[in-house]
């Protein structure tokens, strides 16, 4: 069975660069996408973006500009760097896989980042 | 695309039937999952193309919908279902409702 984990900094400073990694384990990195997700304390989910195992990226046009996410397929794991923080960007964030139907069938437990 | 739910908040007892709304701002055809999320968590996936029941979910979930109107009930509710429900959109880009918390 698949299962995805969340690795990282908790504390960025104002200004810095958030980077996440997500670890696959149990399954292929083939076929899927590879999708971040966060959730600001109290609030409900902002889907931040995916790569699809071939590479092609996707991300959501509020956050594009200051979004990266890259997959790494021999290491089985895909990262996301988020330049230019603010204390908005102070989430849980999730990592998961995107099927073709459009949906997050695996989640990874999250990730607590705190800008501060 | 904007996705509305409601309600946002939704009180319920043990045994009832409830209904949740998902209304997209333009058609999204049949590309809405649901999840549900406790406090905590990571959601989970219970539907997916707007009706189909996600691998191991209940059967007392249910979801219809197409275009820009959908809909998750939730027939005899039990403990375990209090929780918040999201809905999610799929046309290239992704993106959720707010949620709709059910309480008891």
């Amino acid at each position: 069975q698949v299962q995805l984990q969340e690795s990282g900094p908790g504390l960025v400073k104002p200004s810095e660069t958030l980077s996440l990694s997500c670890t696959v384990s149990g399954g292929s990195i083939n076929n899927y996408y590879w999708t971040w997700i966060r959730q600001a304390p109290g609030k409900g989910l902002e889907w931040i973006g995916n790569i699809y195992y071939s590479g092609d990226t996707n991300y959501n046009p509020s956050l594009q500009s200051r979004i990266s996410i890259s997959v790494d397929m021999s290491r089985k794991h895909f990262s996301l760097e988020l330049t230019s923080v603010t204390t908005a960007d102070t989430a849980v964030y999730f990592c998961g896989r995107g099927t073709i139907f459009g949906v997050v069938n695996t989640w990874g437990q999250g990730t607590l980042v705190t800008v501060s | 695309i904007q996705m509305t739910q409601s309600p946002s908040t939704l009180s319920a007892s043990v045994g009832d039937r409830v209904t949740i709304t998902c209304r997209a701002s333009q058609s999204i055809n049949n590309w809405l999952a649901w999840y549900q999320q406790k406090p905590g968590r990571a959601p989970t996936l219970l539907i997916a193309m707007a009706s189909s029941l996600y691998s191991g979910v209940p059967s007392r979930f249910s979801g219809r919908g197409s275009g820009t109107e959908f809909t998750l009930t939730i027939s005899d509710l039990q403990p375990d279902d209090f929780a918040t429900y999201y809905c999610q959109h799929y046309n290239g880009y992704w993106g959720f409702g707010q949620g709709t918390k059910l309480e008891i």
